[in-house]
């Protein structure tokens, strides 16, 4: 399987919370990322969490780290339309020095 | 935070041509740098990492003497697409880390006709 995966969609009405999973297979993962690329855009850093933190919030962004089940979320709370956009998760691998990223989840806002 | 300035953002070449990308560090000073490449809706696949003053580093399947680096500063790499082809448009997108955070530049859209 691929080293990160995420769901290609995720659908959400505005004003609610988004919630973006990714799931990865290095255990030397030393840090993983969130970025969010706009069409046509480059990608944003919008977070990031270091391998021995649970979780991380940066305003309505909440990190979830499960480093046991390799398992990374992003929560988005009060979602906006301006959030519409690819997100991608990313991890650095030990001894590696790129990223390997995700395939990115297509966040859609329904009004 | 940091910025990574890339240049172009767009560019449309003839077939056989090369076509020069900048990527530029713009309040830090960057000994590496990374190169991706990103096909549509698709995800982002390394190219090469860009070392200052020394030669850059290719994975797998990556023609160096197609996709030449340069980084001759400490806040800028080059990437150099020679003798393009139309399977080499593609959105080339830069990196640089000035500590744990990676920044990524505007990316470069490139379409070889």
């Amino acid at each position: 399987g691929e080293d990160v995966e995420q769901s290609l969609f995720l659908s959400v009405r505005e004003g609610d919370s988004s919630v973006i999973n990714c799931t990865y297979t290095d255990s030397s993962s030393t840090y993983l990322y969130w970025y969010k690329q706009e069409p046509g855009a480059g990608l944003q850093l919008l977070t990031y969490i270091f391998s021995n933190m649970d979780m991380k919030q940066d305003q309505r962004l909440t990190v979830l780290l499960n480093k046991k089940d390799k398992h990374l979320s992003l929560r988005i709370a009060d979602t906006q339309t301006g959030d519409s956009a690819i997100y991608f998760c990313a991890e650095k691998q030990g001894g590696a020095d790129g990223l390997t990223f995700g395939k990115g989840t297509h966040l859609i806002i329904q009004p | 935070g940091a910025v990574v300035s890339q240049h172009p953002s767009r560019v449309i070449c003839k077939s056989g041509t090369s076509v020069k990308i900048e990527c530029r560090s713009l309040d830090f000073q960057a000994t590496t740098m990374f190169w991706y490449r990103q096909f549509p809706k698709q995800s982002l696949m390394l190219m090469a990492t860009s070392n200052e003053g020394s030669k850059a580093t290719y994975e797998q399947g990556v023609e160096k003497d197609k996709f030449l680096i340069n980084h001759a500063s400490l806040t800028l790499s080059t990437l150099t697409v020679t003798s393009a082809h139309p399977e080499d448009s593609s959105f080339y997108i830069c990196s640089a880390r000035p500590q744990a955070e990676a920044f990524f530049g505007q990316g470069t859209r490139l379409t070889v006709v």
